[in-house]
This record gives C-alpha cells, structure tokens and sequence, in this order.
C-alpha cells in the first residue's frame, strides 16, 4: 500500500483568492488523481495526473481553475484558483497502486470559502 | 459506462446488529470491486476489495462477495460497533474507478 500526505487539512478561504493542495506520497507511483467531494455527496474525479506530462481533465473541470502539477513520482499539486463558495469541498488526491485496479487516499483537504 | 448503485441511506443501527449495506455495479467488462470507508473528518480507507466472480472480501469482520450473476458486491458485518460509525462507499474500477454515493452508518450504544 502506499502512504499519502496531504496538507493542508483544512481552511477558510476568502472569495477570489486561490489555494494550493499538496500531496506527498512514500513510494514512486505512476498515476496520482485529484477528486472533489462536495457536502454530503461521493467523490467526482477532477484530473489524473501522469509524471511528465498534462493532467488529463474531466469533463466540466478546466486547467485555468484547477491547475495542477506533477513535478516528479511522488509529489503532486492542485490549485483551486478566483475561488467562490460554489469551491467549497473536500479536496481528495489519490494514487494508483501496484495493482492497478486499487487507489489509496489522502486524509482530504477541506476548503470553505467565504 | 460503468457505474455503482449503492443502497440509500442513512442507516442507524444499535451496536451488535447486523449490517448489510446493498451494492449493484453495471460494467461491461471484468471489474474489480471495493468497498471504502470514510470516517468523520477523514480521508478515504480502503475497507475490502475482489478481483473476480466468487472472491470474497474481508477486513475488520466486514465481508463482501463478489456476485457476477446479480452484479452485487453486498457488504455485510455480523456485529456492529459504535466505532464503525462512518461512510462506506463501494466502488469498482476497469479503466477508471467509479464510486457509488455513499452510505452513511450510525451505531448507537
């Protein structure tokens, strides 16, 4: 299994402002996602993100809002930018594991804006 | 596409029921299925998983069967505790991992 760390856990943003997630996982791994989870709802698959190369969006997720980076194996990160309280989730990176089929999670960040 | 239907909920329960929360799963190949649990204020945990027709899932005295002929992965535990209070969601994956909506459990002592 593979061990995520996800900061920050949480915070209070303010409208129009922007807010960067980062993710660290222990071991090299191939394939990391972002998710969106809103109150009360299941998780909604933003972007994969591959090592080298553009992160695949979702259909109704865009770079200019989430931005995302994936500098090497083991780190990544997503930007919530000009946030708006529609914005406000938990925010999930997950990563493939050595079965492919498996994901492991983030402990989330939870993002309120005001 | 793919997708998971998961049983309503939320279900309340007195500590030591039995549980069974009903998961069905469209797919047009051979996926795997999983349960994950989402604790207050947590991340996502992965509970349980199945390869294939027949497996069964166990973790924690949580039991799931994988059952090709009805699609379902149903997951099941003989005795609750206050503790498994949470949010499970089953999910599969083929070529993407498609979760269903979460049901929430609460145990009462």
């Amino acid at each position: 299994s593979a061990v995520i760390s996800q900061k920050p856990s949480r915070d209070i943003c303010q409208r129009g402002t922007s807010l960067t997630i980062q993710c660290q996982v222990d071991s090299q791994v191939t394939m990391m996602f972002w998710y969106r989870q809103q109150p009360g709802q299941s998780l909604t698959l933003i972007a994969t993100a591959n090592q080298g190369s553009e992160a695949t969006y979702e259909s109704g997720f865009v770079i200019d809002k989430f931005p995302i980076s994936r500098p090497n194996l083991t780190f990544s990160t997503l930007t919530v930018s000009n946030m708006s309280p529609e914005d406000s989730s938990i925010y999930l990176c997950s990563c493939q594991g050595e079965s492919k089929n498996i994901q492991y999670f983030g402990a989330g960040t939870r993002l309120s804006v005001l | 596409g793919d997708s998971v239907t998961q049983m309503e909920g939320p279900v309340t329960l007195s500590e030591e029921a039995f549980l069974t929360i009903n998961c069905t799963y469209t797919a047009t190949g051979y996926p795997s299925l999983f349960w994950y649990v989402q604790y207050p204020g947590e991340g996502l945990q992965l509970l349980l998983k199945a390869t294939k027709a027949d497996d069964k899932g166990s973790n924690k005295g949580f039991e799931a069967t994988y059952r090709k002929e009805t699609t379902s992965f149903h997951l099941e535990k003989g005795s609750v505790q206050v503790s498994d209070s949470a949010v499970y969601f089953c999910a599969l994956s083929e070529y993407d991992m498609r979760f269903g909506a979460g049901t929430r459990l609460t145990v009462k002592p």
